[in-house]
C-alpha cells in the first residue's frame, strides 16, 4: 500500500535558525497537502500544491513540490516559537499522512 | 468562521462498551472524514462519507466501526465493543470538494479506554 514518509521525525532548533522537513510517498501523488498540528491540538491546513516541481511562500514558509510528484518539502526560514508544532504531509485523497515531524523551537 | 464541532471532548469508558463520537462538519461540506490519532503518532485514516455512504474505510475500520449520518447535520462514529488499544484522540473532518482543497478539522474526541 501507499506510504508517506517524512524526514527528520523529530528537529529542535534555536530560534532563528531555519528547518526544513521532507516528505516522501511511494507512489505519484495528483497533489500534497501540509497540515500543522499543535501540541494538544487538531491538524490545521497550511498549503495544497498541485503541479509538478511547484513552489509556493506564505512568509516565513516555502513549499516545493517535487518534479516526479512523490516529494514535497516545507522549509521555515528563521524560526519563532509560534512555529512549535508537528507538521504532516498527505496526499490529495487524504488517505495517508506522512509520520510527521515534530519541531522543537529553543527560545 | 464556519468549523467543524465534535462531542465529547473526552469519553472514559469500560472495555466493552459502546461509544458514540459526533460531529457537526461545516453546512455547506458534502465530503466527511474520521481519522485516529494515538498519543503521539500520526494521523491515520479511518473512514471517508459521501452522499450517505461509505466512500473509503481503512483496514482499521472493521466490523467494530461504523458510521451515520442520522440527519442533516450530524456525522457520528460508532465503536462496538471497545478494546484497550481504542484509545485514541479521534478527529473528524470535513470539506467542500472531493480530493482537493482544504480538509477542516475538529478539536477532536480523545477516548480513553480502562
Amino acid at each position: 500500500g501507499q506510504q508517506v514518509m517524512q524526514i527528520p521525525q523529530y528537529q529542535h532548533v534555536q530560534e532563528g535558525e531555519d528547518f526544513t522537513t521532507y516528505c516522501n510517498s511511494s507512489t505519484t501523488l495528483s497533489n500534497i497537502q501540509w497540515y500543522k498540528q499543535r501540541p494538544g491540538g487538531h491538524p490545521v491546513f497550511l498549503i495544497q500544491l498541485v503541479k509538478s516541481g511547484e513552489v509556493k511562500k506564505q512568509k516565513r514558509l516555502t513549499f516545493q513540490f517535487g518534479e516526479a510528484k512523490k516529494n514535497s518539502s516545507l522549509h521555515i526560514t528563521a524560526t519563532q516559537t509560534t512555529d512549535v508544532g508537528t507538521y504532516f504531509c498527505t496526499g490529495a485523497n487524504n488517505l495517508f499522512f506522512g509520520t510527521g515531524t515534530r519541531l522543537t523551537v529553543i527560545p | 468562521e464556519p468549523e467543524v464541532t465534535q462531542t465529547p471532548s473526552h469519553q472514559v469508558t469500560q472495555m466493552g462498551q459502546e461509544v458514540i463520537l459526533r460531529c457537526v462538519p461545516i453546512s455547506n461540506h458534502l465530503y466527511f472524514y474520521w481519522y485516529r490519532q494515538i498519543l503521539g503518532q500520526k494521523v491515520e485514516f479511518l473512514v471517508s462519507f459521501y452522499n450517505n455512504e461509505i466512500s473509503e474505510k481503512s483496514e482499521i475500520f472493521d466490523d467494530q466501526f461504523s458510521v451515520e449520518r442520522p440527519d442533516g447535520s450530524n456525522f457520528t462514529l460508532k465503536i462496538r465493543s471497545t478494546k484497550l488499544e481504542d484509545s485514541a484522540m479521534y478527529f473528524c473532518a470535513s470539506r467542500r470538494l472531493q480530493n482537493t482543497g482544504e480538509l477542516f478539522f475538529g478539536e477532536g474526541s480523545r477516548l480513553t479506554v480502562l
